[in-house]
């Protein structure tokens, strides 16, 4: 069975600087993607960034980037240039490919503070 | 515009009623998703439908019942057996097709408080 897990129940950073969120994933799959979701106090699911497996490139979204490491199944996030609205909890998915039948697995999520 | 749409929003539910959640999409998605979050927690799965008229437990399935008679409905009931049901319910939905992306969609939950 897959596992997703985020050994960070909290970090916190100050405003303007960076910080990095740690994901780890096991699987024997080779076909899946991943993903990390911010989950501000209103509860609401939001995007970060998406990685599939099958593309060497680190995904990047603006302020937010991967270090995508398959072999070490670790993929964390890169926040840059931190502000006020980053604070929420960030949550790391896998989900397999194209096999249907899965589920989707979240690890326990990250709670982010940022500090002005 | 494509999403999800959880209703109600909010529900209160009095001891020994079963109660339902609504949750539909259109976004001809294949696979939904029921997880349940309880506070400061992360998401937990109750149950997932990959097709019509097929749906596989989680790993909190007791108490809770689903249906999938249409591909963009999975309603969730809360029934009386779930001692504990008070939480925040989110749905999701993807597809499996090859490079589209395939990115999870949630709706915005809904808030189930036992009175």
């Amino acid at each position: 069975a897959q596992t997703v897990t985020q050994s960070q129940p909290e970090m916190s950073v100050q405003e303007a600087e960076t910080v990095t969120l740690s994901c780890t994933y096991d699987t024997s799959e080779s076909d899946y993607y991943l993903f990390w979701y911010k989950q501000p106090p209103s509860r609401q699911m939001i995007l970060v960034i998406r990685q599939e497996a099958y593309k060497q490139q680190n995904a990047t979204e603006n302020r937010f980037s991967v270090n995508f490491q398959k072999a070490a199944k670790s993929f964390s996030l890169k926040i840059s240039d931190s502000q006020l609205g980053d604070a929420a909890m960030y949550f790391c998915a896998y989900r397999r490919g194209e096999t249907s039948g899965s589920r989707l697995t979240f690890g326990e999520g990250t709670q982010l503070t940022v500090n002005p | 515009d494509g999403g999800i749409t959880q209703s109600p929003k909010y529900l209160f539910r009095k001891e020994g009623q079963n109660v339902t959640l609504s949750c539909e999409q259109n976004l001809n998605h294949d696979a939904m998703y029921w997880y349940r979050q309880d506070p400061g927690q992360g998401l937990r799965l109750i149950y997932y439908s990959q097709i019509v008229n097929d749906f596989q437990k989680g790993d909190i399935a007791e108490g809770y019942s689903v249906s999938r008679e249409k591909k963009e409905s999975f309603p969730l009931t809360v029934t009386s057996a779930q001692k504990n049901p008070t939480a925040f319910y989110l749905c999701a939905s993807t597809n499996y097709r090859p490079y589209s992306g395939n990115t999870i969609y949630f709706g915005e939950g809904s808030w189930l408080t036992v009175v």
